[in-house]
């Protein structure tokens, strides 16, 4: 079946603009993570959703980042006002559940660049 | 959540078994162990995960220490295409982020 996908691939945009970066997770999985990779290091935690409302969001960085779920499929992360430093890429995963036994299955990520 | 140490890089040969160590002393009695591997360019691949015993499946074998402090990754047959970062973490039951280490940067030399 269908994995996670992520749009755009790639995104270039310049300091101060508005960016979305959009998740379909694998169908029927109920958990959906975003997380931020830069160059060189692992994935970081940003935040994750339990259906619509989201469980937990301590790993984003400041108030310009916001993610939604409205109905408890797709994600969109929101970056206001983008700075240099949020070019990174960023990483959706999708579970059947948030136990730990649930594997988390990723997408291929969306490399933003912020000029 | 309980951390994980790794060796920044290792090397096998094409054909051998890979065997990749993990340390994570600090690990709660309900945390799990999970393996993801990062190969360039793309999203992490789950492989396996273990809560007390060992676990096999088509990709791999998970040892892990009868006191949980350790574990290995075993990939029986390394192939080139098996050259990627590993990421060894342990998870708490519950919530289920993921909190990734540096990794191991696995090279399959021919």
């Amino acid at each position: 079946g269908a994995g996670v996908s992520q749009t755009p691939s790639n995104k270039v945009t310049e300091k101060g603009k508005y960016v979305e970066l959009r998740c379909d997770p694998i169908s029927g999985h109920t958990a959906l993570y975003w997380y931020r990779q830069s160059l060189g290091q692992g994935p970081e935690f940003l935040i994750y959703f339990q259906g619509t409302g989201a469980a937990d969001d301590s790993g984003l960085p400041n108030d310009r980042f916001f993610a939604v779920r409205p109905e408890g499929s797709v994600s969109t992360l929101k970056i206001q006002r983008t700075e240099r430093g949020d070019s990174a890429v960023y990483l959706c995963a999708s579970s059947i559940g948030t136990s730990g036994y649930n594997e988390q299955f990723f997408g291929p990520g969306t490399r933003l660049t912020v000029l | 959540d309980a951390k994980t140490t790794q060796p920044p890089s290792m090397d096998c040969a094409e054909g051998r078994a890979a065997n990749l160590p993990c340390n994570h002393s600090t690990i709660s009695g309900n945390e799990y162990v999970y393996w993801y591997r990062q190969i360039h360019s793309q999203g992490p691949q789950y492989i396996i995960h273990g809560l007390k015993n060992n676990e096999t499946n088509e990709m791999a074998s998970l040892i892990i220490t009868e006191d949980r402090k350790s574990s290995t990754l075993i990939l029986p047959h390394a192939t080139l295409r098996d050259t990627a970062v590993y990421y060894c973490i342990v998870r708490v039951p519950k919530g289920g982020k993921l909190i990734f280490g540096q990794g191991t940067e696995l090279s399959v030399k021919p």
